[in-house]
């Protein structure tokens, strides 16, 4: 069974760069698949943040891509999320998810298939 | 960026009703649609994805339906543990988005 495990600071101040790594286990990241970071502040819906391959090709959401990098280590089966200058606006919860590309109709069609726990962090001085 | 758009924000419901939710794309996403379900405290887990095929191992009282702009999710027959929050996710666009969650209460 394939598990991913968030980790990483639950506080961060603001204006500083919040990391955050996803172990997985039951899957080697170097078969396959799309690897994705996706938050949820307190009480509110989801925000894909962006994907990476194992090869290391990624996409980001264009209102975070000035500020985000995430980078894939198939040595260590994980793969992270670095945020810049964050602001309180970044509190939220943060989970890593395996991307999985569903063939319907002879068109791939991606969704989340497995998720982290998923970690808080909170940004404040 | 596509704007999702789910109605109602919240129902009650009791035990064996049939619920459906809608969700409504800003512009046609084909069937680039997922339903997500979430419990307090948990990850979301996916219940649809392509708008209308089952994830393995979802129960066959979860069906999803629709194309272009507009989606629904159904619930046949409901079940103590379907009380939670579903989300549809467009992934049409090269910027993914959620709707803003529909919360579907005990009556």
């Amino acid at each position: 069974q394939v598990q991913l495990q968030e980790s990483g600071p639950g506080l961060v101040k603001p204006s500083e760069t919040l990391s955050l790594t996803c172990a997985v286990s039951g899957y080697s990241i170097s078969s396959g698949y799309y690897w994705g970071w996706i938050r949820q502040p307190p009480g509110k819906g989801l925000e894909w943040i962006g994907s990476i391959y194992h090869s290391g090709s990624t996409y980001y959401n264009p209102s975070l891509k000035s500020r985000v990098t995430i980078s894939v280590d198939t040595s260590k089966n994980q793969f992270s999320l670095r945020l810049s200058s964050v602001t309180a606006a970044d509190t939220a919860i943060y989970y890593c998810a395996r991307q999985r590309k569903y063939d319907s109709g002879g068109y791939y069609h991606d969704a989340f298939d497995f998720w982290g726990q998923g970690t808080m962090v909170t940004v404040s001085s | 960026d596509i704007q999702m758009t789910q109605s109602p924000s919240s129902l009650s419901a009791s035990v064996g009703d049939g619920v459906t939710i809608t969700c409504r794309a800003s512009q046609t996403i084909s069937s680039y649609l997922n339903w997500y379900q979430q419990k307090p405290g948990k990850a979301p887990k996916l219940l649809i994805y392509a708008a209308s095929s089952l994830q393995s191992g979802v129960p066959s009282r979860f069906s999803g339906s629709g194309s272009g702009t507009d989606f629904t999710l159904t619930i046949s027959s409901l079940q103590p543990e379907d009380f939670a929050t579903y989300y549809c996710q467009q992934t049409y666009s090269t910027t993914w988005t959620f709707g803003q969650g529909t919360k579907v209460e005990i009556k």
